[in-house]
């Protein structure tokens, strides 16, 4: 069965620092991947999505994620983070097939110090 | 304007109570689905539905009950509500099914005294 792991439940950076937030997948093939924020007091919003093609793939407000295939990874990435970043990132993976739905990682908090 | 919206947006109820949680969306979306998001658990598909009138089990469907009776249209019904389903519930839509977007609402807080 498919599943995402988010290994970090909450994540403290400065403001205008450098931002990786780790996912990976259990999956042999390519999936469908995904990355969620929900900002607080509001539903999910997508920030990108990758099934093929260029391994980075780049979304809104500065975000990119890469596609590491060897290592089943999909961390998101952001060059250098504002307080309004700060929220619930999660990652989440679709595989197709008779597996038909999309799963969620739990989630990680991030927090943006001035 | 929201293309998801989800009423009401907080909950509270007693054990054994009867709740509905309506969600409509205008999106012209085919796909409909019911979250639960817990502490520990991110989110985690109570029922989902492709149509007016179909309707799909998800991965917890145990003590909830769903209907689709448009395709803007998705209820929950917790017909013997109890305090393990306190919790914050999304409706989302989906233009497909799995590798599309899914378009989530505001969410409703429901406690279960």
């Amino acid at each position: 069965a498919q599943s995402v792991t988010q290994p970090d439940a909450r994540v403290t950076v400065s403001e205008g620092a450098s931002l990786q937030l780790r996912c990976k997948y259990s999956y042999s093939g390519t999936p469908y991947l995904f990355w969620y924020v929900q900002y607080p007091r509001q539903g999910l919003q997508l920030l990108l999505k990758y099934y093929s093609g260029d391994p980075v793939v780049q979304g809104v407000n500065g975000f990119e994620a890469e596609f590491i295939k060897s290592n089943s990874s999909f961390h998101l990435r952001k060059a250098s983070v504002h307080w309004s970043d700060s929220a619930v990132y999660f990652c989440a993976v679709y595989c197709g097939g008779s597996n038909y739905k999309l799963t969620f990682g739990k989630g990680t908090l991030l927090t943006v110090t001035p | 304007e929201a293309a998801v919206t989800q009423s009401p947006r907080n909950k509270v109820t007693v054990t054994g109570g009867n709740v509905t949680l309506s969600c409509r969306q205008t999106n012209s979306h085919n796909y409909m689905y019911w979250y639960r998001q817990d502490t520990g658990h991110g989110l985690r598909l109570i029922h989902y539905s492709y149509g007016a009138g179909n309707l799909q089990i998800g991965d917890v469907p145990d003590g909830y009950k769903a209907t689709r009776t448009t395709q803007e249209d998705f209820f929950l019904l917790l017909e013997l509500a109890s305090p393990s389903q306190t919790s914050l519930y999304f409706c989302a839509s989906s233009e497909g099914w799995g590798g599309y977007e899914q378009y989530f609402g505001p969410g409703t807080r429901l406690t279960v005294l």
